[in-house]
């Protein structure tokens, strides 16, 4: 089946422009979370939903940051006016229940603030 | 503060050897853990996990160990294959919180000589 998308996967912006990045999850996922990962280092938490509801959100590194979920599906996690600190990989992964602790990623988008 | 750590940056074996990769945490109150594989340009794949109630999970070529008390987990995989060339996540998880979320090391990259 249809694993985890998203898009664009490579984005080049300007500094102090605004982006948007998308990601479809595995239907039927009931929780998506949102990673970032920079050069040589593990992904780390942005935010995760559950469903529509975005429970946690405490990775999110500034206020410039923000994601949502409307319908419970598809997410989309944005940047405002962007920094070159921003640039890195962005990771959307889903799992099936929140009780699940497997998830399945997508292939990210490489941002990269010039 | 790193709580999950991955010392060797890189390990190289002999095709058909075993391969170990190791894992320290520093968090007592992580209670799931899960290996991720990744190749160049693609999200992180899930390979192994194990709960906190065990200290050994196999899977084919892959086996993960758990040492609580000295807060350490490793990943074998024997015989190695050249396609098991890629970089091996560890990630921890906690129970009880809002989220699922995974805290994960820095990798260390494989490389299997055919």
């Amino acid at each position: 089946g249809a694993g985890v998308s998203q898009s664009p996967r490579y984005k080049v912006a300007k500094r102090g422009q605004d982006v948007a990045l998308r990601c479809d999850p595995i239907s039927g996922h009931v929780s998506l979370f949102w990673y970032q990962q920079a050069l040589g280092q593990g992904p780390e938490f942005l935010t995760y939903f559950q469903n529509e509801a975005q429970l946690d959100k405490s990775g999110l590194p500034s206020d410039r940051f923000f994601a949502e979920r409307p319908e419970g599906s598809v997410s989309t996690l944005k940047i405002q006016r962007t920094q070159q600190e921003d640039s890195a990989v962005y990771l959307c992964a889903s799992s099936l229940e929140p009780v699940s602790y497997e998830q399945y990623f997508g292939p990210g988008t490489r941002l990269t603030v010039t | 503060d790193q709580q999950v750590k991955q010392n060797s940056p890189s390990l190289s074996v002999q095709e058909g050897r075993i391969s170990i990769l190791n894992c320290d945490y520093t968090n007592s109150m992580f209670d799931y853990f899960l290996w991720y594989k990744k190749y160049p340009a693609e999200g992180p794949t899930f390979l192994i996990s194990i709960s906190s109630i065990k200290d050994k999970n196999e899977d084919g070529r892959f086996t993960v160990f758990l040492n609580k008390s000295a807060k350490h987990l490793s990943l074998h995989i024997v015989p190695s294959q050249p396609g098991d060339s890629a970089v091996y996540f560890c990630a921890a998880s906690a129970r009880g919180g809002a989220t699922n979320k995974l805290i994960f090391g820095t990798g260390t990259l494989l490389a299997v000589q055919p």
